[in-house]
């Protein structure tokens, strides 16, 4: 079945820019997601992509897919305290199943 | 906006006690999911439904059951509550892959 890989942690100061990262493992995935988890919240959706692009810009966001390493990355511009948070990689590919990642919890230190 | 609402935030049961967890979403999906979520382990599915009276097992069905008797509602059910099954429980719905998750509920089984 799918695996989907996440580095557990990433420290960052206010201000920088934030890469969290994503590797997967099934080339047939059609859409990949970025959801983002707040202390004692559900999950909530960031943005996705679609695989047949390469990049997708939103705001502070950007999501970059290299499909033919199977990477996927979520940069955060000008990261805020507010933006401390886990955030979850799914990759989509049987239908309506989501495979996540493990999280990667994101720490903005002032 | 779609909205998924979870019956309760925070429960306290007791071991051997019958529990019942609700979720009700309103965008008319007919995908409805649930997840416990334990540190460590990330996202583990547990059931998921994609209509009504129709269910199938995730990946840790034991100890757990589901009913969704109107497209709106997925009921997840502790049949005798164990202290293992103390985790943080989400649900989700989709109609066409991405996933729409509630708040959450923390289950405490004592």
């Amino acid at each position: 079945g799918e695996d989907v890989e996440q580095s557990l942690f990433l420290s960052v100061r206010e201000g920088d820019s934030s890469v969290i990262n994503c590797t997967y493992t099934d080339s047939s995935s059609t859409y990949l997601y970025w959801y983002k988890q707040e202390p004692g919240a559900g999950l909530q959706l960031l943005t996705y992509i679609f695989s047949n692009m390469d990049m997708k810009q939103d705001q502070r966001l950007t999501v970059l897919l290299n499909k033919k390493d199977k990477h996927l990355s979520l940069r955060i511009a000008d990261t805020q305290t507010g933006d401390s948070a886990i955030y979850f990689c799914a990759v989509n590919n049987a239908g309506n199943m989501l495979t996540f990642g493990g999280g990667t919890r994101l720490m903005v230190k002032p | 906006d779609v909205k998924v609402t979870q019956s309760s935030r925070y429960l306290v049961k007791r071991t051997g006690e019958k529990v019942f967890l609700e979720c009700v979403q309103d965008m008319d999906h007919e995908n409805m999911f649930w997840y416990r979520q334990d540190p460590g382990l990330g996202l583990r599915l547990i059931y998921f439904s994609y209509d009504v009276k129709m269910k199938e097992k995730g990946d840790i069905p034991e100890g757990y059951s589901v009913s969704r008797e109107k497209k709106e509602r997925f009921s997840l059910i502790l049949e005798s509550a164990s202290t293992n099954q103390t985790s943080m429980y989400l649900c989700a719905s989709s109609s066409s892959g991405t996933q729409y998750f509630g708040p959450g509920t923390r289950l405490l089984v004592l």
